[in-house]
């Protein structure tokens, strides 16, 4: 069966400090990557997505850049992050664009 | 900008009674699919209706979608405690592209 692996579960870092979220998936291949990110009490603002390795869409002009080096790893990045990048991040693979999105725990960032 | 708007942002109804929530959308999509997230937790897919679908049942769930109005309503009856969450659309296929775009949620409170 399929499963998808996102960590950590929570993070607090420092302002203008490095990021690397990692999201892995199992049991499927070429699958459909996204990045979200989730205010508090708000929708999922779609980040980044991803059809195939090295093949990144990035939805929103920002301080984060995502890499897909390997078919089912997803990574999230900064160099330096700032006070507005806190939030719910969330990992979410498909098997295409016509299908269900599985969605990993999240990691829940806090920047201080 | 989000695709998919959900309506009410906040709901809270007594355990036993139908609850329902709207979502509206506004470019053209190839799916429409609903989402439950429990606080704190990454999102449960509940149904997809296809743009050529007017009415899917999944359970206590129902679903329509018209496409001419570009909305769609989520309908859980018999409400529960346990069905206490927040509820988001997400439009699959939009624009042809390999993306799910979620809406800002609706926030359902079962009151025993």
């Amino acid at each position: 069966s399929q499963t998808i692996h996102q960590w950590p579960a929570t993070l607090v870092q420092p302002v203008g400090s490095p990021l690397s979220l990692e999201c892995t998936v199992e049991g499927t291949s070429n699958p459909n990557l996204y990045w979200y990110r989730q205010a508090a009490g708000r929708g999922l603002q779609l980040l980044f997505y991803s059809v195939g390795i090295g093949q990144i869409s990035s939805e929103v002009p920002q301080n984060l850049s995502a890499s897909r080096p390997q078919d089912r790893q997803f990574i999230l990045s900064s160099k330096k992050l700032l006070l507005s990048d806190s939030g719910f991040y969330l990992c979410a693979w498909s098997v295409q664009m016509n299908t269900e999105a599985f969605f990993g725990q999240g990691t829940r960032l806090t920047v201080v | 900008s989000q695709q998919g708007e959900e309506d009410p942002q906040a709901l809270s109804i007594q355990e036993g009674e139908n609850a329902t929530m709207n979502c509206s959308y506004k470019t053209s999509i190839n799916n429409l699919q609903w989402y439950r997230q429990n606080s704190g937790r990454g999102l449960v897919h509940l149904i997809l209706i296809r743009s050529n679908e007017r009415e899917k049942h999944s359970g206590r769930l129902r679903v329509t979608l018209d496409t001419s109005k570009k909305s769609s309503s989520l309908l859980i009856t018999a409400s529960r405690a346990a069905d206490t969450a927040s509820y988001f659309c997400a439009g699959g296929g939009f624009q042809g592209a390999q993306k799910l775009v979620f809406g800002q949620g609706t926030r359902l409170t079962i009151n025993p």
